[in-house]
């Protein structure tokens, strides 16, 4: 149980454009789905909170209006990257809490490959 | 901004050694997770910690967390090639009342097992 999905698991685009990234909650309610982004060798940064039916809440220093988080369904959070730049390539790992369990428990997607050219 | 700092950054040992990871912090978390993640996946839940000087194991591998639940340590025995990754500590703090809380990743411990 507990498993989390990311589509695509890898995008190549050009500068300029904008990318969308899918995370689910294949087997779990999940009114809480996180975003984090990983540059290479380093450690997870929380990018921004998603909440089912409500705003995102974002991190410090973490642009909303260049990282759109939509989150319209209990199984179902977006992160749409606009107009793309190189310095946006990363690794981009999305997690949810399953709504039943009570714990601080957050279970992660595999991840998403983006690269800007 | 709290901040979760790991040691040592890398550790390369051959096999059948031990080893022991820190996460040392000066906040307190209300949980706090361990995590190991291989290149190009997203990181695997090993353990959540929820007690002060709860210990945990998990086969080879023990995690403490300490009393004032600030800190964490993670030892594995006989480490094996298997064992490869990186391993990240999160200390859970809750946010509002109803909000869920948030992760503050560790610094990252890349361990390396040879034969």
């Amino acid at each position: 149980g507990a498993v989390v999905s990311q589509h695509p698991s890898r995008v190549i685009c050009k500068s300029g454009t904008s990318v969308k990234i899918e995370c689910r909650s294949l087997d779990f309610q999940a009114t809480t789905m996180f975003w984090y982004r990983q540059f290479p060798k380093q450690s997870l940064m929380l990018m921004a909170t998603s909440n089912e039916g409500s705003k995102a809440t974002y991190e410090q220093g973490v642009e909303k209006d260049k990282f759109l988080i939509n989150h319209a369904s209990l199984t179902l959070s977006t992160l749409t990257v606009t107009s793309a730049h190189p310095e946006d390539s990363s690794f981009y790992i999305c997690s949810a809490r399953d709504m039943a369990v009570s714990t601080d428990t957050q279970y992660f997607g595999p991840g998403t490959r983006l690269t800007v050219l | 901004t709290q901040l979760l700092e790991q040691s040592p950054q890398f550790l390369s040992i051959q096999e059948g050694e031990n080893l022991t990871v820190y996460c040392n912090s000066s906040s307190v978390f209300s949980s706090l997770q361990w995590y190991r993640q291989e290149p190009g996946e997203g990181p695997v839940l090993l353990v959540t910690v929820v007690t002060g000087g709860e210990v945990k194991k998990l086969k080879r591998l023990t995690f403490q967390f300490g009393d004032a639940r600030k800190d964490s340590s993670l030892h594995i025995t006989a480490a094996q090639p298997g064992d490869t990754g990186l391993y990240l500590c999160a200390g859970a703090s809750g946010g509002e009342p109803g909000t869920a809380s948030k992760l503050t990743f560790g610094t990252g411990t890349r361990l390396q097992v040879t034969l």
